[in-house]
């Protein structure tokens, strides 16, 4: 079956270090993959993704490879700020599929000023 | 203007009650969804319709019943509801078929659900 693996949190750093935030998947064939975030109270919010391999999404200074390789597609920032505290979630979409998104469990990270 | 909303945003209720939630999208997309996020923020899918049809559910009890009048709204319903039925819900949509590799879900605000 379908399933993503995110780093387990909470993760916590100070203002304008560097972050990761790990993710691999299983799927059958070549999946999108997405990262969503979802800030304190509210709903989900696509922040990237990348359909085939060696893609890079970026946005808001985040990036993410999708890696055929090491089946995988991890978070970074060069330099994190207090506003980027919230959870992140990584998606994917089976090729193929009836959109149906697969989620991992999501990581909570707090950035202290 | 809201692309996805949600109502009641939250939703404070007894055991064994029926309760509905209501979902809109204006974004003129094919497909809607409904997700739970329970405690501890881990999100699964519950139903999916695109053009008023049933196209995924997940292994949901039947006390949960999804409804379609058109393809802008999506409302949820729920029968004789459980404590483990606590939880936020989410609505969420996109073009769906004609989206391709790159179809992306929007969210709507979330309807936070606390059964007593």
């Amino acid at each position: 079956g379908n399933s993503v693996t995110q780093m387990e949190g909470p993760v916590t750093l100070s203002e304008e270090a560097f972050l990761t935030i790990n993710c691999t998947y299983t799927a059958t064939g070549y999946p999108s993959l997405f990262w969503y975030v979802q800030y304190p109270g509210e709903g989900l919010q696509l922040l990237l993704k990348a359909t085939k391999a060696d893609d890079k999404g970026s946005n808001k200074g985040f990036e993410a490879t999708y890696r055929k390789e090491t089946t995988s597609f991890h978070l970074e920032k060069g330099s994190v700020q207090v506003s980027d505290s919230a959870v992140y979630f990584c998606a994917l979409r089976p090729r193929g599929s009836n959109y149906k998104l697969t989620f991992g469990k999501g990581t909570l990270l707090t950035v202290n000023p | 203007d809201t692309a996805v909303s949600q109502t009641p945003k939250y939703l404070v209720t007894q055991m064994g009650n029926d309760k509905s939630i209501k979902c809109e999208q204006n974004l003129g997309h094919d497909t809607m969804y409904w997700y739970k996020q329970d405690s501890k923020k881990f999100l699964k899918i519950m139903f999916s319709y695109n053009n008023k049809e049933l196209i995924i559910n997940e292994t949901v009890p039947n006390r949960f019943s999804p409804k379609s009048p058109d393809k802008a709204h999506l409302n949820l319903h729920i029968n004789s509801l459980e404590l483990g039925d606590s939880a936020v819900y989410f609505c969420a949509s996109s073009q769906g078929g004609t989206g391709g590799l790159t179809d992306t879900q929007y969210f709507g605000p979330g309807t936070r659900l606390t059964v007593l």
